[in-house]
């Protein structure tokens, strides 16, 4: 199982565009990389998945280097509402790897 | 399209009494987790059913800890008898899949907050 690494909080303004980087050193050839956000006194929710490059959605973007060894969700133009715990996990897709959630980073948006 | 339900919301009880929870995934989610999150830290796998088979409970308290899903819809969570240490959010997730695909998207209920006086 790949080890993930990010900080543990940040804290960004509204308006303004945020970076998650993820490390995950030992990535191996089959993992994919999952990003899940979770408000307070909710449970996690999926934000998005990639395997390598850059994958897009109405929420966020997913920015993965050719190496695969870090990834970077980023939040375009974040609001009060994000808010929230986002954890980045990394497992294969094709086998019944354990997913293991790690403390995430506590991203805090300031007005 | 209808979330993963839970129940109760909150739980207070004195430790060594009994407790179960209640989830009931989206329909037709043919995979069932239950988590415990303890303040501060990320959700830890207690237990997963395929259907109504247990694929994984490896980081269940089997001494105190009991989990079931009859029928393979529904499923209860029960802490017998409750520690201290079982103060945490217990959340329910459930996934499409009927291979044990931990990686698909999983969906989260709003979880079960337990304190153990």
């Amino acid at each position: 199982l790949a080890k993930t690494t990010q900080p543990i909080s940040m804290d960004s303004y509204e308006g303004q565009e945020v970076n998650i980087t993820c490390s995950h050193n030992n990535i191996a050839t089959n993992d994919y990389i999952t990003w899940y956000q979770q408000f307070p006194s909710q449970g996690p929710r999926f934000i998005i998945q990639g395997y390598k490059t850059k994958v897009t959605n109405e929420v966020a973007s997913l920015f993965i280097p050719a190496d695969r060894k870090s990834s970077t969700l980023s939040l375009p133009r974040v609001s009060l509402s994000d808010t929230a715990v986002y954890y980045c996990l990394v497992g294969d897709m094709n086998r019944d790897d354990k997913i293991i959630f790690g403390k995430g980073t506590r991203l805090h948006i300031l007005p | 399209e209808a979330g993963v339900a839970q129940s109760p919301r909150y739980k207070i009880i004195e430790k060594r009494q009994s407790v179960a929870f209640w989830c009931n995934p989206i329909s037709g989610h043919a995979t069932l987790y239950w988590y415990q999150q303890i303040l501060g830290q990320g959700p830890k796998l207690l237990i997963q059913f395929q259907n109504n088979g247990v694929v994984d409970d490896s980081q269940l308290p089997k001494d105190r800890f009991s989990a079931e899903r009859l029928k393979g819809v529904d499923s209860t969570l029960k802490i017998q008898p409750a520690k201290l240490e079982d103060s945490a959010v217990y959340l329910c997730a459930s996934s499409l899949s009927s291979r044990p695909l931990r990686q698909e998207t999983q969906y989260f209920g709003p979880g079960t907050r337990l304190l153990v006086l």
